[in-house]
C-alpha cells in the first residue's frame, strides 16, 4: 500500500541547518513533494523532485532522493525563525490523478 | 499565479444543519480539484477528487451522501457537510490542480469548521 512516514519533531538553533527525513513505500510514484504549513494555513509548495533525479537544490533549500532506499530529504541551510512550521512530504502516486499521499509532517521549531 | 481560494475561512454551525464551503481557483483552469480534511496535529486525509462537470470520487471510508462536492465550473468547487455533527468539525482545505505536467497541487488556505 501507500504510505509516507515522517519524524514528528525536530529542533535547531537559528543558523544551523535542518534536515528534514521522509520515507515511502509507492516506487511507482513519479515525483515526490515538500509543503509546509504555517499555523492556521493551508499548504505552501516549497518544492519538487522528479523520481530519476537524485539532488534537487532551490536557494537556500537541498532536496536528496535515494531511490533505492525510497527515502527523501530535505535540508535548509542557514535557518531562519520564520522557517518554524510544519512540513509534510508527499508522494504522487503513478498514474492516480495526481492524488497525493501526505506524511504525518515534521514540526520544525526554530530557536533564537 | 496559481492561488486557491477558500470561504469561510471558519464557520461555527448547531449540529443538524449543513455548511458549505467554497473553493475557487483565481488565475488558472483547475481541472481537477481535491478535497482534504485535517485534524489538529494531524497530516492531510484525502477527503475526494472532483473534476469538472463529472461526479467527485470519494476515498474510502468517506461518506459521499454527507460530504457532498460539486464541481460546477474550472474554477469553483464546493464541499457542503451535511447534517454536520461535532465529530465533523476539523479543518478542511482544498487543492486545485490544471493536472499539467507535473502535477502540482496549489492549496487553498483552509476552513475551519466547528459543529456545536
Amino acid at each position: 500500500g501507500e504510505d509516507v512516514e515522517q519524524s514528528l519533531f525536530l529542533s535547531v538553533r537559528e543558523g544551523d541547518s535542518s534536515v528534514i527525513n521522509c520515507t515511502y513505500t509507492d516506487s511507482s510514484s513519479t515525483y515526490l513533494y515538500w509543503y509546509k504549513q504555517e499555523p492556521g494555513a493551508g499548504l505552501q509548495l516549497l518544492t519538487y523532485i522528479f523520481s530519476n533525479m537524485d539532488m534537487k537544490q532551490d536557494q537556500r533549500l537541498t532536496v536528496l532522493l535515494n531511490k533505492k532506499d525510497k527515502h527523501l530529504s530535505l535540508r535548509i541551510a542557514d535557518t531562519q525563525t520564520g522557517d518554524s512550521a510544519i512540513y509534510f512530504c508527499a508522494e504522487a502516486p503513478y498514474n492516480q490523478g495526481g492524488k497525493l499521499i501526505f506524511g504525518q509532517g515534521t514540526e520544525l521549531s526554530v530557536k533564537p | 499565479g496559481a492561488v486557491v481560494s477558500q470561504h469561510p475561512s471558519w464557520v461555527i454551525c448547531k449540529s443538524g444543519t449543513s455548511v458549505k464551503i467554497e473553493c475557487r481557483s483565481l488565475d488558472f483552469q483547475a481541472t481537477t480539484m481535491f478535497w482534504y480534511r485535517q485534524f489538529p496535529k494531524q497530516s492531510l486525509m484525502l477527503m475526494a477528487t472532483s473534476n469538472e462537470g463529472s461526479k467527485a470520487t470519494y476515498e474510502q471510508g468517506v461518506e459521499k451522501d454527507k460530504f457532498l462536492i460539486n464541481h460546477a465550473s474550472l474554477t469553483l468547487s464546493t464541499l457542503t457537510v451535511t447534517s454536520a455533527h461535532p465529530e465533523d468539525s476539523s479543518f478542511y482545505i482544498c487543492s486545485a490542480s490544471d493536472t499539467e505536467f507535473p502535477y502540482e497541487q496549489y492549496f487553498g488556505p483552509g476552513t475551519r469548521l466547528t459543529v456545536t
